[in-house]
């Protein structure tokens, strides 16, 4: 059981460049969720899949895209990399319980350390 | 403007009891308040949550005021293991997840 796991570790993209993250959960978890991490910013939500086949924006969306492949796998991806998009990415997952989003305990997978020169 | 907003850092010895208090004056109704905690290098790891009042388990306690404008999570008698980042997390009111900037928490011998 490898619960939430991420590739690659590490990328170095030049601007302009094009890349997906992976991101594959084995706890059969409903919601999927993408978060950049910024130095100060604490941790930001990109986007979200409440469930196989929807997802929605989070809190900063833009230059970015999202496909929820299946139960297990979500990925994220640059389309035109920008130097602004450097930043450390966190999948996670979680299961859909009773009440609100904030209810779900959320299991993040090691991040994604991404440079964009 | 709703934040969620929480000390940048706090200092502590081991063995003392740590308070860190997150305010979120824009929490959704019927939500939970919940708090993780973050090592370099990790993704961040679920410690406690809460709807109200009181909440303790093995690690954590957790304080909630009837409001639910802010909550404390209080760590007992901590360890230098114990240095680490500290987020809470709530749902807002327009149903955002919105993490606060989190706490770095450091213990000295």
């Amino acid at each position: 059981n490898a619960g939430v796991t991420q590739t690659p570790k590490f990328q170095v993209l030049k601007t302009g460049q094009s890349m997906t993250l992976q991101c594959a959960q084995d706890m059969n978890h409903n919601s999927m969720y993408w978060y950049r991490q910024d130095p100060g910013m604490g941790l930001r939500l990109i986007y979200y899949s409440a469930s196989e086949g929807t997802t929605d924006k989070g809190e900063v969306p833009n230059g970015y895209n999202v496909s929820r492949l299946n139960k297990r796998e979500f990925s994220l991806r640059l389309e035109s990399a920008a130097p602004s998009q450097t930043s450390v990415y966190f999948c996670a997952s979680s299961d859909r319980l009773a009440g609100g989003p904030g209810t779900d305990t959320q299991y993040f997978g090691p991040g994604t350390r991404l440079t964009v020169l | 403007l709703a934040k969620t907003t929480q000390p940048i850092s706090m200092d502590s010895y081991e063995g003392q009891e740590v308070n860190i208090t997150c305010s979120h004056n824009n929490i959704a109704t019927n939500d939970y308040i919940t708090w993780y905690q973050q090592f370099p290098s990790q993704g961040p790891r679920f410690i406690i949550q809460g709807y109200k009042t009181k909440v303790t388990n093995e690690v954590a306690s957790l304080f909630i005021p009837a409001d639910r404008k802010s909550s404390t999570l209080s760590l007992p008698r901590v360890s230098l293991s114990d240095t680490a980042v500290y987020y809470c997390l709530v749902a807002e009111q327009e149903g955002k997840l919105i993490f606060g900037q989190g706490t770095e928490l450091s213990v000295k011998p």
